[in-house]
């Protein structure tokens, strides 16, 4: 069964840095892009940021662009979120996607595995 | 504010039909990009209801269903259940922005 883990929340300092983890389980992790979503409290999901199989597709949300940083490691079947000069509106559950496409020159598409989340809070 | 717009909240008794819209612009839904949809009930992942506009993945019963035309799509589900309760979104990709990925804001269906 596709399992997605999320880790690496918490709570942490305005203006800190934080780096959040997802490891992909029982699939070929090297074929699909993948995705962070979050959902503020009280809010729906956005989109964060999305990474191709391959690394040379990125794209961010216009809220996080310039200070969030997706990367992934196929080796590893890991997918990361490097989150520098963080906000209080950046508080939220944080949640990695799998994309049933590998995201290239196609872009995005829509995700068929999806974690449980990890929660960010960003609070002095 | 969403780029999809859909309702805030629909409900239901057990067995009825409802409805779910997610309007949308020339520049995404019009623009010919699919529609998706997920369930997310709080504390639990998100899950892929309906994938290109109509289509199920296996394992989500033919209630639910999916349909587009022009810059809107629709959810449909037949024979509410107790556990459909929950909240819906519609995803799809904006022109607009670079092809992003955009979700609507949500819908909370609450089965009475």
């Amino acid at each position: 069964e596709v399992q997605l883990v999320e880790s690496g929340g918490g709570l942490v300092q305005p203006g800190r840095s934080l780096t959040l983890s997802c490891e992909g389980f029982a699939f070929a992790f090297d074929d699909h892009a993948m995705h962070w979503v979050r959902q503020r409290p009280g809010e729906g999901l956005q989109w964060v940021s999305g990474i191709s199989w391959n690394s040379k597709s990125i794209g961010y949300a216009d809220s996080v662009r310039g200070r969030f940083i997706v990367s992934r490691d196929n080796a590893k079947k890991s997918l990361y979120l490097q989150m520098n000069n963080l906000r209080p509106e950046d508080t939220a559950f944080y949640y990695c996607a799998r994309d049933d496409t590998g995201g290239g020159s196609g872009g995005w598409y829509y995700f068929d595995s999806w974690g449980l989340g990890t929660l960010v809070t960003v609070s002095s | 504010q969403s780029v999809l717009t859909q309702p805030p909240s629909v409900s239901g008794a057990p067995g009825q039909r409802v409805t779910i819209s997610c309007t949308g612009t020339t520049s995404n839904i019009g623009a010919g990009y699919d529609v998706h949809w997920y369930q997310h009930v709080p504390g639990t992942a998100p899950k892929l209801l309906i994938f290109g506009n109509i289509n199920r993945p296996s394992g989500v019963p033919d209630r639910f269903s999916g349909s587009q035309s022009g810059t809107s799509a629709s959810l449909v589900i037949t024979g509410l259940r107790a556990e459909d309760e929950g909240h819906y979104y519609c995803q799809s990709q904006d022109i607009s922005l670079s092809r992003h990925v955009v979700f609507g804001g949500g819908t909370k269906l609450t089965v009475l």
